[in-house]
């Protein structure tokens, strides 16, 4: 079965830092990996994804994430945070073999970027 | 230019009501999903329609039924509504089922009293 977790509710972080956010994917054939973002009162925004290819992969907004397979991680990164990034991240999975077209979401990571 | 809309935006009803949330998607996707979004913001997919055949049909209390008359509108009826199902309903739709982007539509917050 897939799975996918975010092992941290909250990350903080100062404006201007670097920041990361953790996710880690259980899949028994190869994973397809999401990161959306949800602000307030709104639905989810597709960040950016992996399906194949090059490890890092460039997104929206300055986010990055990238593709480890031996440690089935997929983490989220911005080299400068802004203010205006603090919302509730979703890292997303699904197993690209399965034939299941079904994506599992994680919990969710709220991020907070202090001025 | 809204491209996945969803109304209403808010439900408030009472408990045993029988209610309707509509989803339409203008981005010529032929996969739309609804999803469950709980107060703690876990997010839960309940069905999933790929040219208006059902492929996804999580387990779900059957009061709660999809229809989808084509393949840019996918609604969800609710029966018999309980305390149990308030939450963010959101509705989302994709280009195919292989490894594409979801795009959600603003959600439905359903207060169930």
């Amino acid at each position: 079965a897939q799975s996918v977790a975010q092992p941290e509710d909250q990350v903080n972080v100062a404006e201007g830092n670097p920041l990361t956010v953790k996710c880690t994917y259980s899949v028994s054939g190869n994973p397809y990996l999401f990161w959306y973002v949800q602000y307030p009162n709104r639905g989810l925004q597709f960040l950016l994804k992996y399906i194949t290819g090059d490890n890092l992969v460039k997104g929206s907004y300055g986010f990055e994430a990238e593709f480890n397979k031996s440690q089935t991680s997929f983490h989220l990164k911005k080299p400068s945070a802004l203010v205006s990034d603090s919302a509730l991240y979703f890292c997303a999975v699904r197993d690209g073999q399965s034939g299941t077209y079904k994506y599992i979401f994680g919990t969710g990571t709220r991020l907070k970027v202090l001025a | 230019d809204t491209a996945v809309s969803q109304t209403p935006k808010y439900l408030v009803t009472q408990m045993g009501n029988d209610k309707s949330i509509k989803c339409e998607q203008n981005l010529g996707h032929d996969t739309m999903y609804w999803y469950k979004q709980d107060s703690k913001k876990f997010l839960k997919i309940m069905f999933s329609y790929n040219n208006k055949e059902l492929i996804i049909n999580e387990t779900v209390p059957n009061r709660f039924s999809p229809k989808s008359p084509d393949k840019a509108h996918l609604n969800l009826h609710i029966n018999s509504l309980e305390l149990g199902d308030s939450a963010v309903y959101f509705c989302a739709s994709s280009h195919g089922t292989s490894g594409t982007e979801q795009y959600f539509g603003p959600g439905t917050r359903l207060t169930v009293t």
